[in-house]
């Protein structure tokens, strides 16, 4: 069972919310993960990391939309008021035992 | 403002070597872990590489082991990769990133919090 686990695929209205998931498997459930969003044809980039307790730090500059939370061994990332520029790949990524260990992405599409 | 500004890259046949680099600025280089990724076509992120602050320890995926080595120059805030042996699946972008790091509970916690821009790399003959 992989560390981390993303669903592919994910699609909302442009305007609405949507929250993206990252589970950990059990063992992990207390780890912090960062996301990443990566946009076509361009690198990736820094959104948040989210700490087992729910506190979440974001990247410099990442818009207020985008916000982090815990339950579980889920860590989730929201985006409210979706917009066109956020129809991208987004990665959650951990480090586990001198390995880092990336989920296999969420392509959301803004509808 | 943190800058991570990659070169190298480029086309190598099977079984040859090259060197990527990763120049930084906008931070104290040598007080951050710093780490490798990779991005086959079409495919989604995969580890490839850390090393810590000093150089003294680095981590690879199994499937570089033996075969890439990381380095750091903390005197030229600088980070490479030296590639050999490569192999067509090596075929990828490459992404240098800077990983913050904390000791607690009894284990590192790391993650990506930069990236550089990524080059090219293409085994192929």
């Amino acid at each position: 069972q992989p560390v981390v686990t993303q669903s592919s695929s994910a699609s909302a209205s442009l305007g609405s919310p949507v929250k993206l998931t990252c589970t950990l498997n059990s063992g992990h459930s207390d780890y912090s993960i960062a996301w990443h969003q990566q946009q076509p044809g361009k690198a990736p980039q820094f959104l948040m990391k989210i700490e087992g307790s729910g506190n979440y730090i974001k990247g410099g500059g990442v818009p207020d939309r985008f916000s982090g939370s815990t339950s579980g061994a889920d860590r989730y990332l929201t985006i409210s008021n979706l917009q066109f520029e956020d129809e991208a790949d987004y990665y959650c990524e951990t480090w586990d035992r001198n390995v880092f260990i990336f989920g296999g992405g969420t392509r959301l599409t803004v509808l | 403002e943190v800058q991570l500004v990659q070169s190298g890259g480029g086309l190598v046949q099977p079984g040859g070597s090259l060197r990527l680099s990763c120049a930084t600025s906008g931070f104290i280089f040598s007080r951050y872990w710093m780490t490798w990724a990779r991005q086959s076509p079409g495919k989604g992120l995969e580890w490839v590489a850390t090393i810590k602050v000093d150089g003294s320890e680095a981590y690879y995926v199994d499937s570089v082991k033996g075969r890439f080595t990381i380095s750091r120059d903390n005197a030229k805030d600088s980070l490479s990769l030296q590639m050999s042996s490569l192999r067509p699946e090596d075929t990828a972008v490459y992404y240098c990133g800077r990983a913050p790091h904390r000791y607690e509970n009894n284990r590192w916690y790391l993650h990506f919090d930069s990236w550089g821009q990524g080059t090219l790399v293409t085994v192929s003959s």
